[in-house]
């Protein structure tokens, strides 16, 4: 079945620090990948998606490149703010099933002023 | 404000007595689901619903119920609650297929004693 496994958290950094959070995926066909965000106390808000090989997803400094060759979809911010200490969940979504997006485990980050 | 609303927020209840968390969406997304969410374990699927009258069960469905009477509308029903349901609980709807990107309620926290 599908699967996808992200980088144990947690993550510290320094703010303006350089942010990698790992996912690779598992996946019967042809998924499209996401990367959602969850602040504390609040629902996941969807960061950035891609939904075809080479694809790069972006949003808010954050970028990820889905890259089939390597079954991989990196999430990464060049210089990291206090204000995106959240946790990070990565997931696909089988493009032959309505059925759901399976998430990663999620991984927690702060950033320290 | 397109949006994902949830209610309660919280709830405290003892074993046994049947409760619903709403879940209403703005948005005329055919698609809804409900999660759990568990340290350690992630988001997992409980129930998810293709459209008005079309429900099927998610990973783990035991002891929930839904309906979706209403396109904007998706209860869950915990008829019998216990205290392994104990967990915060995500609504999320997508106009159609789970690859569109969900949009997700706040959370409900819920606490069986």
């Amino acid at each position: 079945g599908d699967s996808v496994t992200q980088m144990e958290g947690p993550v510290t950094l320094s703010e303006e620090a350089f942010l990698t959070i790992n996912c690779t995926y598992t996946a019967t066909g042809y998924p499209s990948l996401f990367w959602y965000v969850q602040y504390p106390g609040e629902g996941l808000q969807l960061l950035l998606k891609a939904t075809k090989a080479d694809d790069k997803g972006s949003n808010k400094g954050f970028e990820a490149t889905y890259r089939k060759e390597t079954t991989s979809f990196h999430l990464e911010k060049g210089s990291v703010q206090v204000s995106d200490s959240a946790v990070y969940f990565c997931a696909l979504s089988d493009r032959g099933s309505a059925r759901q997006l399976t998430f990663g485990s999620g991984t927690q980050l702060t950033v320290l002023p | 404000e397109a949006q994902v609303t949830q209610n309660p927020r919280y709830l405290i209840t003892v074993t046994g007595k049947k409760l619903t968390v709403t879940c209403s969406q703005n948005m005329n997304h055919e698609y809804m689901s409900w999660y759990r969410q568990d340290p350690g374990l992630g988001l997992r699927q409980i129930y998810y619903s293709m459209n008005v009258e079309v429900t099927d069960k998610g990973d783990v469905p035991e002891g929930y119920k839904v309906s979706r009477k209403e396109k904007r509308n998706f209860p869950l029903i915990l008829e019998s609650p216990s205290p392994n349901q104990t967990s915060l609980y995500f609504c999320a709807s997508s106009l159609t297929r789970a690859g569109d990107g969900y949009t997700f309620g706040s959370g409900t926290r819920l606490t069986v004693v």
